[in-house]
């Protein structure tokens, strides 16, 4: 059991926007802005889309955005494609100077 | 850009100790954060530790009894051993490199250790 809960699968057809949330505590999610997400493609290594919470490196689209409520963050991907498809882990510090991983969302582009 | 890329590994037996590399190119060595990161075949990420600039290491208290991260700056690689291997130790094991703790920003190809009698 992943230390952060991703939903395990979402859906939705091009052009919809979706949301994948990662829900943590207090100690993780809640107590810092130190989120970040990742695309995974298969047989790839994931790569970075969101990082403290709601910033976009460059290169990554402008449809991927990232906020936070309390304990959960979330991921919302606007304007779907169907390059999105793809497994999305969120991350997160915890205190004591260790970092999580949600246990990965699977979208799939209807 | 940074390149990295990392070898080791294979194919190892329960009880043996796993030994992996990561050599950093195209960019300085110092000055950032180096993970090592583990996904099981068809599951999930899991953190193993890091290394910083100072040689200050943080572990996965899941794994800290069992892996070590060392760093050789002066040939710009990091490594990682793994003790006492059982087959859950079984995956694809990636270095990764963060500009800060908590963020992966570069990712290496990965390399897959399988743990097999």
């Amino acid at each position: 059991q992943s230390a952060l809960t991703q939903p395990a699968s979402v859906s939705g057809s091009p052009g919809q926007s979706i949301t994948i949330s990662c829900t943590g505590t207090s100690s993780d999610v809640g107590g810092y802005n130190y989120v970040s997400w990742y695309q995974q493609r298969p047989g790839k290594a994931p790569k970075l889309m969101i990082h403290d919470v709601s910033n976009r490196p460059s290169g990554v689209s402008h449809r991927f955005s990232g906020s936070k409520s309390g304990n959960t963050a979330s991921l919302t991907i606007s304007g779907l494609q169907a390059e999105d498809e793809a497994d999305y882990y969120c991350s997160s510090y915890r205190s004591g100077s260790i970092l999580l991983f949600g246990g990965g969302t699977k979208l799939t582009v209807l | 850009q940074v390149q990295i890329q990392q070898w080791g590994a294979g194919v190892l037996r329960p009880s043996e100790t796993l030994s992996l590399t990561c050599a950093v190119f195209g960019e300085p060595f110092r000055g950032y954060y180096w993970h090592w990161i583990r996904q099981p075949p068809g599951k999930g990420l899991e953190w193993i530790g890091k290394i910083n600039h100072s040689g200050s290491t943080n572990y996965n208290p899941s794994l800290e009894s069992r892996a070590t991260i060392s760093e050789d700056t002066s040939e710009n690689q990091f490594s990682l051993k793994l003790t006492s291997l059982t087959a859950a130790d079984t995956a694809i094991y990636y270095c990764v490199r963060g500009s800060d703790f908590w963020t992966f920003e570069y990712w290496g190809q990965g390399s897959l250790v399988s743990v097999s009698s």
